[in-house]
């Protein structure tokens, strides 16, 4: 049983370059999340989606785009990386009405 | 403005004495608690959760207090093992928020054999 998965572990991205981060969860569960974590600051939600097709913002939500076409994969793109997106990015999911996430083990990302 | 609030960063204990981590909050429209423990390089895991309406849960050598009156909640690991070590975080949740949980920032806890 996989849970979370999150690829890649580490990324290491130029200012201005664009990538994917990508998410995948075996559970079949409906809502997914991702946070990014830095150093003083906890846990941050970026976006969220509590079903396929139906995303919506969280806290620090700039400078992220996602989408849900399927209720497994829950992809985070960041556009135009900054040195400010610098951070651990982690994503969750949990089943319907359910309080309990699970993560992934998160993607380490570094923009020079 | 944190509405969950873990003010020990750091906590050290001896092997087989008790831990007690703390956590405060300040929305008293939570009314689901729970307990994250993170390794380096991991992601968090779900440890224990207590709901609004009870004011202890137990599981195993991990039991939360919940003080409602205090806004007030406890982590208490007994005996607390070397493999314990790791950082633990606090969070909370209301109904209808779209399950969104609000996060402390963690407390470091070592345990030295």
């Amino acid at each position: 049983n996989a849970g979370v998965t999150q690829t890649p572990k580490f990324q290491v991205l130029k200012t201005g370059q664009s990538m994917t981060l990508q998410c995948a969860q075996d559970m079949n569960h409906e809502y997914m999340s991702w946070y990014r974590q830095d150093p003083g600051m906890g846990l941050r939600l970026i976006h969220y989606s509590v079903g396929a097709g139906i995303t919506d913002q969280g806290e620090v939500p700039n400078g992220y785009n996602v989408s849900r076409s399927t209720t497994e994969d829950f992809p985070l793109r960041l556009l135009s990386a900054a040195p400010s997106q610098t951070s651990v990015y982690f994503c969750a999911s949990s089943r319907s009405g359910g309080n309990i996430q699970y993560f992934g083990a998160g993607t380490r990302l570094s923009v020079l | 403005d944190q509405q969950v609030k873990q003010n020990s960063p750091s906590l050290s204990v001896q092997e087989g004495r008790i831990s007690i981590l703390n956590c405060d909050y300040t929305n008293s429209m939570f009314d689901y608690f729970l307990w994250y423990k993170k390794y380096p390089a991991e992601g968090p895991t779900f440890l224990i959760s207590i709901s609004s309406i009870k004011d202890k849960n137990e599981d195993g050598r991990f039991t939360v207090f919940l003080n409602k009156s205090a806004k007030h909640l406890s982590l208490h690991i007994v005996p607390s093992q070397p493999g314990d070590s790791a950082v633990y975080f606090c969070a909370a949740t209301r109904a209808g928020n779209n399950r969104k949980l609000i996060w402390g920032l963690g407390t470091s806890l070592a345990v030295n054999p």
